[in-house]
């Protein structure tokens, strides 16, 4: 079965540095991957998706992930940290189960300080 | 107004009544998903449809019902609700749902719901 796994439930960094958000999934075949945003109060939103193509994976607001399959991984990145980041980001990975087609991580938050 | 709008966005309940929260897209996506959101667990998928008149079970399925008689439309029932039924209901739809490719899934604002 497929599983994904975020290793910090929350995240703090300070605006202008370097965001890393960890993600890593079990499969047992290849997956689609991706990560969401969910601002307070808010619906998700789609941040990027890696669905085997290239293995870096640029999307909106700066953020890009790269998919390592050696390492199955799919960490998620931004170079400089802004407040409007602060959110929860939840990574996402297919599955071939018919009841869960994608298996959500529980989520890590992040704080931007100013 | 074109997206994916949840009705009502807060509801409080007792145990043992029956609720309904809406779920209505404009964009004629043939999927449509009902996901709940507890703190812990992320998010866990409920019921979800490919078309009008198809439904399947979703991860946590048991006291929630779900039709589809229209494909813009997709209303979740707590036939009894229950205290553990407390949570953050959303509803999400997709060009695509169980296999690839896997397009993006668009995500109502959610419903909170309270069950005393």
């Amino acid at each position: 079965a497929q599983s994904v796994t975020q290793l910090d439930s929350h995240v703090s960094v300070s605006e202008g540095t370097p965001v890393l958000l960890r993600c890593n999934y079990s499969s047992s075949y290849s997956p689609s991957l991706f990560w969401y945003v969910q601002h307070p109060n808010k619906g998700l939103q789609l941040l990027l998706k890696y669905t085997s193509a290239a293995t870096l994976v640029k999307g909106i607001n700066g953020f890009e992930a790269e998919f390592k399959k050696s390492e199955t991984s799919f960490h998620l990145t931004k170079p400089s940290a802004h407040m409007s980041d602060a959110a929860e980001y939840f990574c996402v990975v297919t599955s071939d189960s018919g009841n869960t087609p994608l298996v959500f991580g529980k989520g890590t938050r992040l704080s931007v300080i100013a | 107004d074109a997206g994916i709008t949840q009705s009502p966005r807060y509801k409080i309940t007792e145990t043992g009544r029956q609720v309904t929260l809406m779920c209505h897209q404009t964009w004629s996506h043939s999927y449509m998903f009902w996901y709940r959101q507890d703190l812990g667990h992320g998010l866990r998928l409920i019921y979800y449809s490919a078309a009008a008149d198809i439904t399947d079970k979703g991860e946590v399925s048991d006291g929630y019902v779900v039709s589809r008689s229209k494909t813009e439309n997709f209303p979740l029932t707590l036939e009894s609700a229950t205290r553990s039924q407390t949570s953050v209901y959303f509803c999400a739809s997709s060009e695509t749902g169980t296999g690839p490719p896997y397009n993006e899934q668009f995500f109502g604002p959610g419903t909170r719901l309270t069950v005393l």
